[in-house]
Order: C-alpha cells, then sequence, then structure tokens
C-alpha cells in the first residue's frame, strides 16, 4: 500500500492564482515526520519543510503555506499568487523514525503559466 | 557551505556492466541515502549509511551496494546493469546523529542510462 497519496498529478494554473497540492499518507507509527520537497527541471530536489506528528501547527513561509491534520492524515501544501518560478514537481514525503528512510509520493507536477 | 555533489552527472552503460556513483555530502553531515527515481516507480529508497555503517535499506536486488568511507563519502555501485535500471540516482545527506528523521538535503543527482 501507498505510504504517500498525491492524487493530483499535474495542475495547470495563471501566474496569481492561488493553487494547493494534496498529501495524504499512511502509518501507523506515533512519531512521524512529513516533508514537501521541491524538483525543478534541474532534477535537483529542493527542501520545503520538515514537521513531526506532534505538532499540528499550520505554517506560513511567504507565499507557502502548510495544513496539516492528523484527523485525516493529510499535508497540504498552499502557494498563494503563484509565480512561474514555482513551476515543478512537488514531493510530498514521510519518514516513520527510522533512520531517514523516506517514502516519497507520486509528485504532483505544477506548471504555472504567465 | 558547500551543497550534496554528486558526480558524474550523467552516465551511459550497456547492458551487463557495472558502474560507480559518488557523493559527497554536506560537510559535518554524516548520513549518506540513495533514491532511485524513474518514471514509472517514481522516488525509491535503496539504502542508508551513517559512520560508515549500511543502516537502513530498501527493496532493491543485491546487484545494488553501497558502502561510506571515513570522511562520510559514499558511493553506489551497480553490477550486471539491466535496461530498467536507466534512472536518475539521488544522494541525500543529512546530520543523522539521533534515531530520528533528519531533513535530508539531496544532491543534482547523476543521470543513468543503460543500453
Amino acid at each position: 500500500a501507498q505510504k504517500v497519496t498525491q492524487a493530483q498529478t499535474e495542475i495547470s494554473v495563471v501566474e496569481k492564482e492561488d493553487v494547493t497540492l494534496d498529501c495524504v499518507y499512511e502509518t501507523r507509527d506515533t512519531t512521524y515526520y512529513l516533508f514537501w520537497y521541491k524538483q525543478p527541471p534541474s532534477g535537483e530536489l529542493v527542501f520545503l519543510i520538515r514537521r513531526n506528528s506532534f505538532d499540528e501547527q499550520n505554517e506560513i513561509s511567504g507565499r507557502y503555506s502548510w495544513n496539516f491534520q492528523k484527523s485525516t492524515s493529510s499535508f497540504n501544501f498552499t502557494i498563494t499568487a503563484s509565480q512561474v518560478v514555482d513551476s515543478a514537481v512537488y514531493f510530498c514525503a514521510l519518514s516513520e523514525d527510522n533512520f531517514n528512510k523516506f517514502y516519497f509520493g507520486s509528485g504532483t507536477k505544477l506548471n504555472v503559466k504567465p | 557551505k558547500a551543497g550534496v555533489t554528486q558526480t558524474p552527472r550523467y552516465l551511459i552503460k550497456t547492458r551487463g556492466q557495472q558502474v560507480t556513483l559518488s557523493c559527497s555530502p554536506i560537510s559535518g553531515h554524516r548520513s549518506v541515502s540513495w533514491y532511485q527515481q524513474t518514471p514509472g516507480q517514481g522516488l525509491q529508497f535503496l539504502f542508508e549509511y551513517f559512520s560508515e555503517t549500511q543502516r537502513n535499506k530498501g527493496n532493491f536486488p543485491g546487484r545494488f551496494s553501497g558502502r561510506q568511507f571515513s570522511n562520510s563519502r559514499s558511493e553506489m555501485n551497480v553490477s550486471t546493469l539491466e535496461l530498467g535500471d536507466s534512472a536518475l540516482y539521488l544522494c541525500a545527506s543529512s546530520l543523522g546523529a539521533g534515531a530520528i528523521s533528519d531533513t535530508q538535503y539531496f544532491g543534482p543527482g547523476t543521470r543513468l542510462t543503460v543500453l
């Protein structure tokens, strides 16, 4: 079974639109960590955020915000006022406190058009 | 601080050959993990090394192996290459000091093509 599901394969928006990328995870552990990474066309995964299972506080960083809800096992990512430079593939990942073994979702490709 | 570096960036090999990929972690990071990324299977965990010891391993055949040196640099080796081994191989480093999941920082990857 998939531990991390990103149901949106590809999303296209026009610049300045808000967009939310969904992430649903599955784990039986009480301690776990969730991550978001961005992969631009160059291929390198860029770290965006890390959350642990005990911290459900939502986080905002500039135009980026994250909504973590344990009740629905979701960790969604919202980009406000999207820009062309946001175009990339975004990955959600789960780690179950076992020495850096990450489970990645299949990724969501975001296309932001000018 | 320099990021994670991987060499080479691109490789072309033929079936049956073997290949060695190299990864230099961020200075001070002692954990190195390897991932394979393919269009069909996505990002899959290969293995993780910390202090020259393999701490965790994914579900890959024994043809995939790795090692870590005392300076934390890591290599992974794939023997008897198959067409399906064509992929982007990503290396990630983290502090790795404790038994919790650190943030992993990724290198640019090595694009392996098997003909």
